[in-house]
């Protein structure tokens, strides 16, 4: 299994309806990140938690939502979405006391179509 | 904010040459930076992470430098194989959040 899972891998939805990405990890990592990908502007971060009580914006947080239900598990919502959310979308996690070479895994990615 | 810049946006280069990727930053406290691939419509893959304090990293034909004084990093990638060709991102770590460059699109040449 996956260090970093992401549902769906892929969705098609229309202009106005509520969809929720969602993302689970078995790293036991506590900081937990959205990210959204757009051809030519790289990766720019939604939202991040570094704990269950603990959500912060990102750079670009204006239409979307987040929930934290566990250590394991962090959602995005969009909750009325528009054609310019079509993106890729990465849940990444992270530990910052590792000295690992690996220290941010990211989930394979879920690609959103807004019609 | 960070702003995180990398040159060239693609590069082609036959099967065995020896390459580099740059990478820049404007703002020189950091945290640690992060090398990742991406394959076409996948996910990221961490190559390497080099912390703040380190100056380099090397992962079998990868390695990675760091000077954080200058705000730049390389990715050093020995005998290249038609396998590299991917998108290489690099990402920089404020401490809160990682800032990602635009990538460097690679295609290596059988």
């Amino acid at each position: 299994d996956a260090d970093v899972t992401q549902t769906p891998r892929n969705r098609i939805t229309k202009t106005g309806k509520r969809i929720m990405l969602e993302c689970s990890q078995t790293k036991g990592h506590d900081r937990m990140y959205w990210y959204r990908q757009d051809p030519g502007l790289g990766l720019q971060l939604i939202y991040y938690s570094f704990d269950v009580k603990d959500i912060n914006k990102g750079e670009i947080s204006d239409g979307y939502s987040v929930s934290r239900q566990a250590q394991a598990k962090f959602s995005l919502s969009l909750e009325s979405a528009i054609p310019n959310q079509t993106a890729l979308y990465f849940c990444a996690t992270s530990d910052p006391e590792t000295r690992d070479i690996h220290g941010y895994t990211f989930g394979s990615g879920t690609r959103l179509t807004v019609v | 904010k960070q702003e995180v810049t990398q040159i060239p946006a693609a590069l082609s280069v036959p099967e065995g040459e020896n390459l580099v990727l740059n990478c820049s930053f404007t703002d020189s406290a950091i945290y640690n930076l992060q090398w990742f691939r991406q394959d076409p419509g996948k996910g990221l893959t961490s190559l390497l992470l080099i912390q703040s304090s380190q100056r380099e990293q090397t992962s079998g034909r990868l390695n990675a430098s760091l000077d954080k004084s200058s705000g730049r990093s390389t990715l050093y990638i020995a005998a290249s194989q038609p396998g590299d060709s991917a998108t290489y991102l690099c990402a920089v770590n404020t401490g809160n959040q990682f800032y990602f460059g635009t990538g460097t699109s690679l295609t290596v040449i059988p």
